[in-house]
């Protein structure tokens, strides 16, 4: 069993770029695929990354996601912030010992 | 246009029992393995269970295991969650969420049904 691990929040203005991260705590990042979910307060969520660092169509290409083996995390990317960015972001991935799937805590980003 | 539609939440006593239904349009719903997903307030998401399509194989997340039961019919394009022994924890929006051809992860997510259990 693992979990992933987000910063509870983070912000930036907009036009800027922020990062956020998602840490595995055992295994390696790269057994399984990582997601990014996008939830607005009052919604369900939607896929903004998949499969690591796949975009759905219809996603700006100011999203972006990687994984970085040698810090054990995936990072989602998002350049030039619009304040309609402002939402909460969760990673997921998939535990495959137990057929688990595995979300992080969430990050609320904020764009001021 | 995908369309998933949740129903059945509501106000339960502890110890009682609810059924969640999550009725499916606009795509081959027999074709496609479907999970329940679930969010308390103000906190983050929970994986509930999955089914695959046939509904041959079934998981739970060991939070729910031996409580909730997971269904499908297939020519009725629905899934249900059946939860017993509801406890103050299990209170939540609970989402129906389509997953991916075997990927584990979620393309389309129903908007959620509020199950709150209390006295």
């Amino acid at each position: 069993n693992f979990m992933l691990t987000q910063p509870h929040s983070v912000s930036e203005s907009p036009g800027k770029t922020v990062t956020i991260s998602c840490t595995r705590s055992s295994g390696s990042i790269a057994s399984n695929y990582v997601q990014w979910y996008q939830q607005r307060p009052g919604s369900a969520p939607t896929t903004v990354i998949y499969e690591d660092n796949q975009r759905p169509s219809g996603v700006p290409d100011r999203f972006s996601g990687s994984i970085d083996s040698s810090s054990n995390s995936a990072s989602l990317t998002i350049s030039g912030l619009k304040t309609e960015d402002e939402a909460d972001y969760y990673c997921q991935s998939y535990d495959s010992s137990n057929q688990d799937v595995v979300f992080g805590g969430g990050t609320k980003l904020t764009v001021l | 246009e995908v369309q998933l539609v949740e129903s059945g939440g509501g106000l339960v006593q502890p110890g009682g029992s609810l059924r969640l239904s999550c009725a499916a349009s606009g795509f081959t719903f027999s074709s496609y393995e479907m999970n329940w997903v679930r969010q308390a307030p103000g906190k983050g998401l929970e994986w509930v269970s999955y089914i695959s399509s046939s509904g041959s194989t079934i998981y739970y997340a060991d939070s729910v295991k031996g409580r909730f039961t997971i269904s499908r019919d297939n020519a009725k394009n629905s899934l249900y969650l059946q939860m017993n022994s509801l406890r103050a924890e299990d209170t939540a929006v609970y989402y129906c969420a389509r997953e991916v051809a075997s990927c584990y992860y979620f393309d389309y997510w129903g908007q959620g049904t509020l199950v709150t259990v209390s006295s």
